[in-house]
């Protein structure tokens, strides 16, 4: 089965900016969609952003035009590269890769079925 | 954006207990809807997705029901590792939103 590992969190300032990376075992068809989810100190769970094997993208509205996913699959790696940080953006970030079937009209997600440990970020000053 | 809220936020059970959690989403979602398990300091595991279909290894005390906008999370005889939070997913529509959890304590 597919492992995840993130790797890059730590304490920034508001403003800041930070690279996050997911390092997958592998980076086969199970892994064709990508996405970072995280979770506020004593909060839910808020999903960020995911991406597929051809370099689409989407974003949540609150991360929208400061953070941006990108994956390397000869490295087997996603990033997570976040800028202008935020005390809000506080959070546990975790990868998850995405399970997801064929359909009439596109692919369907069926949920994350596979996930990181998780990495820290801390925005303050 | 789809907004899913689910109920209750916190539920106090005993060990044996049929415990329901709902997820109702703010338009129809067919049957894009996923359950997670996540317990303190972990991170969250796939219980259900399809609305109803039990991922592979989940116990089948288990199981999850509806379609369009209101949806269930049953657990039929609840267990010691059963107590956990509990988070719906929509999957039908970006941005992929969670349904702000449940926390199943002990009672």
């Amino acid at each position: 089965e597919v492992q995840l590992v993130e790797s890059g969190g730590g304490l920034i300032q508001p403003g800041g900016s930070l690279r996050l990376s997911c390092a997958a075992s592998e980076f086969t068809g199970r892994v064709d969609y990508m996405s970072w989810v995280r979770q506020a100190p004593g909060k839910g769970l808020e999903w960020v952003s995911v991406t597929d094997i051809r370099g689409t993208t989407n974003y949540a509205d609150s991360v929208k035009g400061r953070f941006t996913i990108s994956r390397d699959n000869s490295k087997n790696t996603l990033y997570l590269e976040m800028n202008n940080l935020r005390v809000e953006d506080t959070a546990v970030y975790f990868c998850a890769a995405v399970d997801y079937g064929p359909g009439s009209s596109g692919p369907f997600f069926n949920g994350l079925d596979v996930w990181g440990q998780g990495t820290t970020v801390t925005v303050s000053s | 954006d789809i907004q899913l809220t689910q109920s209750p936020s916190f539920l106090s059970a005993s060990v044996g207990d049929r415990v329901t959690i709902t997820c109702r989403a703010s338009q129809g979602i067919s049957s894009y809807l996923a359950w997670y398990q996540q317990k303190p300091g972990k991170a969250p595991e796939l219980l259900i997705y399809a609305a109803s279909t039990l991922q592979s290894g989940v116990p089948s005390r288990f199981s999850g029901s509806g379609s369009g906008t209101a949806f269930t999370l049953t657990i039929k005889s609840l267990q010691p590792e059963d107590f956990a939070s509990y988070y719906c997913q929509q999957l039908n529509s970006y941005p992929l939103t969670f349904g702000g959890g449940t926390k199943v304590e002990i009672e």
